[in-house]
Formats: structure tokens, C-alpha cells, sequence
């Protein structure tokens, strides 16, 4: 089952508006989350992160935001550039056998135009 | 620039053929480790390894096996491929097993089993 999970496959936003990624998990044990963002033909890349004890973490133009008790948390990017084109997976981390395991989501292919 | 490395990129290879996937790292790390991605899913931990002479196997059953004979080496190998092996594989490795140390990901290997 599909602990992390990202319901919009594509979003199109111009080029200076905000885009918002979503993302919504089921664990109740997780603990910490990341975004990752890939360009096809690479591997991903580790773009922010936020903890539990946070509601929000900002890097530039990223920023995360957590709500726990809905499980859900976002990534705004403000303003979208066309470089921010590519797909961003949302993952989650609990402690367990392999460590801090890393759950992700199926991720949220981001067009930005000009 | 990648300071992890996958080799080959993009691999077809008949049925019943034994294959190799490449992983090495520059970065000292300790922790590697692989996940498999198919087309618009999300990425499935199959093997981990917290250091030399350490594997594990991930959340996700695979047919495949690892070795970690050296620490920036972290091969994966097929005995008899499938075409249910056609994947994306990707190698990562983090500087510690904690949640504050973020994956760092090769630009993956794509198997394709005729």
C-alpha cells in the first residue's frame, strides 16, 4: 500500500506565478520529509527537507510546509522559473531495519512556461 | 557533477542473460543503496548496505542480489534477467543512515529485459 502519495501527476504554471506541489502520507510514525527533484535522464536530486517538529522550512524559493494533523505537506516555489521543469517526488522517513528509510511518492511532473 | 556513478545508462539484454549494474561513489560514504523505478511509480528500496561486507535487503522483494566488497562499490547483479526486471535502477548513497543525511543518486541505469 501507498504510504506517500502525490495526486497530481502534471502541473503547468507560468513562468513568475507560484507553483504548489502536494503531497499527503498515511504513517502516523514518520517523522521526517523531503522533496526531490529530477531532471529525465538523471537520477534525483535532494532539493529541501522539513522535520516533524516544524510547520515550515524555507531555502530561496522553496518552501516547505507541514500539517500534521491532516499528513499532508506542500512545496511552493516562488516565482517558478522554466529551470524548475522537471518531475519532484515527496518522501518520507520513519527509523527502521534500514535505517531511516526513505518512502516516496510517484511524483508531480512541474511544466513552467514561459 | 555527479560524485556517483552508474554504469551502463541504458541496457537491453535477451532473457536468461546474467547482468552486472555498475555503482561507485567518491564521496567516502558509507551508506549506499538501490531502488528500482517504473515509469510514473514511485522509487522501491530493494538493497541497502551500511558498510563493507554489509547488504540488506529493502522493502521491495527482488530477484536481485548486491555485494559491497569495497566501500565506494555497491554492485547489483541479475543471475538470469526477465523481462519483469525492465526497470529504471537507481544507485544512492547518504554520508550517514540518518534522517538528516539526504540520498545522493546516480543518473540510474535503464534495464530492459526482450
Amino acid at each position: 500500500d501507498q504510504q506517500v502519495k502525490q495526486n497530481s501527476p502534471s502541473l503547468s504554471v507560468q513562468e513568475g506565478r507560484i507553483s504548489i506541489l502536494n503531497c499527503d502520507y498515511t504513517n502516523s510514525m514518520f517523522d521526517y520529509f523531503l522533496w526531490y527533484k529530477k531532471y529525465p535522464a538523471e537520477g534525483p536530486t535532494f532539493l529541501i527537507s522539513i522535520s516533524s517538529i516544524k510547520d515550515k522550512n524555507e531555502d530561496g524559493r522553496f518552501t516547505v510546509f507541514l500539517n500534521k494533523s491532516a499528513k499532508h505537506l506542500s512545496l511552493h516555489i516562488v516565482p517558478s522559473q522554466p529551470g524548475d521543469s522537471a518531475v519532484y517526488f515527496c518522501a518520507a522517513s520513519r527509523n527502521s531495519n534500514s535505517g531511516y528509510a526513505l518512502n516516496f511518492g510517484k511524483g508531480t511532473s512541474l511544466l513552467v512556461t514561459p | 557533477e555527479a560524485d556517483i556513478y552508474q554504469t551502463p545508462r541504458y541496457l537491453v539484454i535477451g532473457t536468461g542473460k546474467k547482468i552486472t549494474l555498475e555503482c561507485s561513489q567518491t564521496m567516502g560514504h558509507d551508506k549506499m543503496y538501490w531502488y528500482q523505478q517504473d515509469p510514473g511509480m514511485e522509487l522501491h528500496l530493494i538493497h541497502y548496505s551500511y558498510g563493507v561486507n554489509s547488504t540488506e535487503k529493502g522493502d521491495l522483494s527482488s530477484e536481485s542480489t548486491v555485494s559491497r566488497i569495497r566501500t565506494e562499490h555497491f554492485p547489483l547483479t541479475l543471475e538470469s534477467a526477465r523481462p519483469s526486471h525492465t526497470s529504471q535502477y537507481l544507485c544512492a548513497s547518504s554520508e550517514y543512515g540518518g534522517k538528516n543525511s539526504p540520498l545522493h543518486f546516480g543518473n540510474g541505469t535503464r534495464l530492459t529485459v526482450t
